[in-house]
C-alpha cells in the first residue's frame, strides 16, 4: 500500500498525559500536513512541512502540540499534557508540491477522558 | 473566520437523481479549488478538482462548476448511487501563496436513497 499511514488509528490517554502520532506520507511527496478534524467541523490546519523544514504553525496549535519531520521523511505530532478540549480526529496528508491534490491518511482519533 | 463555507449541512437525494453541493469561498487569493469525500472514521479522500482557469471540470459521474464572479462552486453527481453517501467537503488553495494549504468548509453530509 503506498497511500499515507497513520499510527496508531485510535489511542484513549487521561488528562495530562502525553501522546505521540506518526505519520509515514507517500514517498515522493516533500509537503506534509497536519489537520485536526471536531465533530461537524472540517479539518482544520494545525501545521505543514516541505521536506524537513516547518513552514507553517496555526494559531490553533499551542504550546502543547509539537511537530517534527526529521529528514524530510515520517512526521510526529505530540500533545503534552493533554486536555479534553483535544479529543478529536487528527489527520495526516501529504501532497507533491504547494496546491497539489494532497492526500489523506485515515486519521488517529484521540480521545482524552 | 471561515474562508470556505458549505452553508447546507445535509442532503437527501433519490438513487439516479442529480445531486448538487454547494460551496461559497470568500478569499479572492483561491485559484485552486477541491472536493474530498469522507466515509465515518476514514480520512478524507480526494475526488475532484478544479483551476480557476476553468469554469467546468468533469470526471466521470462528477462534474465541479467554478463562478468565480460570484466566488462559488458546486458539485454534480449524476446520477446519484447510494456508494456515494458520505460527508463532502470543499477545499480551496492559493496555490499563488508559498504557503499552500487547503482551507475546508465545513462538509454537507449526502445520503442517497434507493
Amino acid at each position: 500500500d503506498t497511500g499515507v499511514s497513520q499510527n496508531p488509528r485510535h489511542k484513549i490517554t487521561k488528562r495530562g498525559q502525553n501522546v505521540t502520532f506518526r505519520c509515514d506520507p507517500i514517498s515522493e511527496h516533500n509537503r506534509l500536513y497536519w489537520y485536526r478534524q471536531t465533530l461537524g467541523q472540517g479539518p482544520e490546519f494545525l501545521t505543514y512541512f516541505q521536506n524537513e523544514a516547518q513552514l507553517e504553525k496555526s494559531r490553533l496549535l499551542s504550546d502543547r502540540f509539537s511537530a517534527e519531520r526529521p529528514k524530510g521523511s515520517f512526521s510526529t505530532l505530540e500533545i503534552q499534557r493533554t486536555e479534553q478540549g483535544d479529543s478529536a480526529m487528527y489527520l495526516c496528508a501529504s501532497s507533491i508540491g504547494a496546491g497539489a491534490e494532497a492526500f489523506f491518511g485515515q486519521g488517529t482519533r484521540l480521545t482524552v477522558v | 473566520d471561515q474562508q470556505v463555507k458549505q452553508n447546507s449541512p445535509s442532503l437527501s437525494v433519490q438513487e439516479g437523481r442529480i445531486s448538487i453541493l454547494n460551496c461559497d469561498y470568500t478569499n479572492s487569493m483561491f485559484d485552486y479549488f477541491l472536493w474530498y469525500k469522507k466515509y465515518p472514521a476514514e480520512g478524507p479522500t480526494f475526488l475532484i478538482s478544479i483551476s480557476s482557469i476553468k469554469d467546468k471540470n468533469e470526471d466521470g459521474r462528477f462534474t465541479v462548476f467554478l463562478n468565480k464572479s460570484a466566488k462559488h462552486l458546486s458539485l454534480h453527481i449524476v446520477p446519484s448511487q447510494p456508494g456515494d453517501s458520505a460527508v463532502y467537503f470543499c477545499a480551496a488553495v492559493a496555490r499563488g501563496s508559498t504557503l499552500g494549504r487547503l482551507y475546508f468548509g465545513r462538509g454537507t453530509q449526502l445520503t442517497v436513497w434507493p
